[in-house]
C-alpha cells in the first residue's frame, strides 16, 4: 500500500535558521503530494502541493519539490519564525481524484525567539 | 469561507458507553472523512463518505461506524466505547470540482475511562 515517511519527530531551531523536513513515499501510482500545518488546537490545513513531478510548490516562503528519481518532497525554508512552530506532514493524495490522502507521521517544528 | 464544524470540541465518557462524534459542512460537499490523530503515528483514515448513503472503510474501521443521511452532516459512532479510541477524531471535506485540497474540522478530543 501507500506510505509516508518522516523520519523526523520532533525539529528544534532558533529564529532565522534554515529548515529542512524530510520526506519520502511509496506508491504504485503517480499521487499529488502535500504538506498540511497543523497549530496547537486546530484541524491540519493546506501549506502546499505539487501534481507533477520535478515541479516545485512554493507557499509562505516554504518551498518544497516532488522528486519523482528519489521518491521524496522534502519542506525547506531558509528563515524561520517563532511563528512556524507547528507539526507538519506530509502527505500523499491517491493520483486522480485525491480523494484519499495518506500522511507521514508528522515532524514537530519548534521555533525559539 | 468553507468551513468544517464538529461537535463537542471536548468529550469524557465511560468504558462501554456509546458515543456520537457530529460533523457538518456548510457547501455540500460530496466527500467527507473522518481521521483520528495519535502521538507519533500522525492522521490515520476511519472511514469515508462519497455521499449520502456511500460510506467506505477506511484504514483503521473497527470499532467504529458512520452515518450520513444528508450530505452537510456526517457522523462517527462509537458503540461501545474502549480506552484506546481515547484520541482526537478529525471530520474532513474534499473541496472537489477539480480542487484536491481538504478542509478539516478542529477535532474532538475523546478521553474514554
Amino acid at each position: 500500500g501507500d506510505s509516508v515517511t518522516q523520519m523526523q519527530g520532533q525539529v528544534t531551531l532558533s529564529e532565522d535558521d534554515f529548515l529542512f523536513i524530510n520526506c519520502t513515499y511509496s506508491t504504485t501510482w503517480y499521487p499529488t503530494l502535500f504538506w498540511y500545518v497543523q497549530y496547537p488546537g486546530e484541524g491540519p490545513q493546506l501549506l502546499l502541493k505539487v501534481t507533477t513531478a520535478n515541479n516545485k510548490g512554493i507557499s509562505r516562503g516554504f518551498e518544497a519539490t516532488y522528486d519523482k528519481r528519489t521518491t521524496s518532497f522534502h519542506l525547506q525554508k531558509a528563515s524561520v519564525q517563532e511563528s512556524d512552530s507547528a507539526v507538519y506532514y506530509c502527505v500523499l493524495g491517491d493520483g486522480g481524484s485525491n480523494a484519499k490522502l495518506t500522511f507521514g507521521k508528522g515532524t514537530k517544528l519548534s521555533v525559539k525567539s | 469561507d468553507m468551513k468544517v464544524t464538529q461537535m463537542p470540541r471536548y468529550l469524557i465518557k465511560r468504558m462501554g458507553e456509546n458515543v456520537l462524534l457530529e460533523c457538518g459542512q456548510d457547501m455540500s460537499h460530496e466527500t467527507m472523512y473522518w481521521y483520528r490523530q495519535d502521538p507519533g503515528l500522525g492522521l490515520q483514515l476511519i472511514y469515508i463518505s462519497y455521499d449520502v448513503d456511500s460510506n467506505s472503510e477506511g484504514d483503521i474501521p473497527k470499532g467504529y461506524r458512520v452515518s450520513r443521511k444528508k450530505r452537510e452532516h456526517f457522523s462517527l459512532i462509537l458503540d461501545s466505547a474502549k480506552t484506546n479510541q481515547t484520541s482526537v477524531y478529525f471530520c474532513a471535506f474534499l473541496q472537489g470540482k477539480g480542487n484536491s485540497d481538504y478542509t478539516f474540522g478542529s477535532g474532538t478530543r475523546l478521553l474514554v475511562i
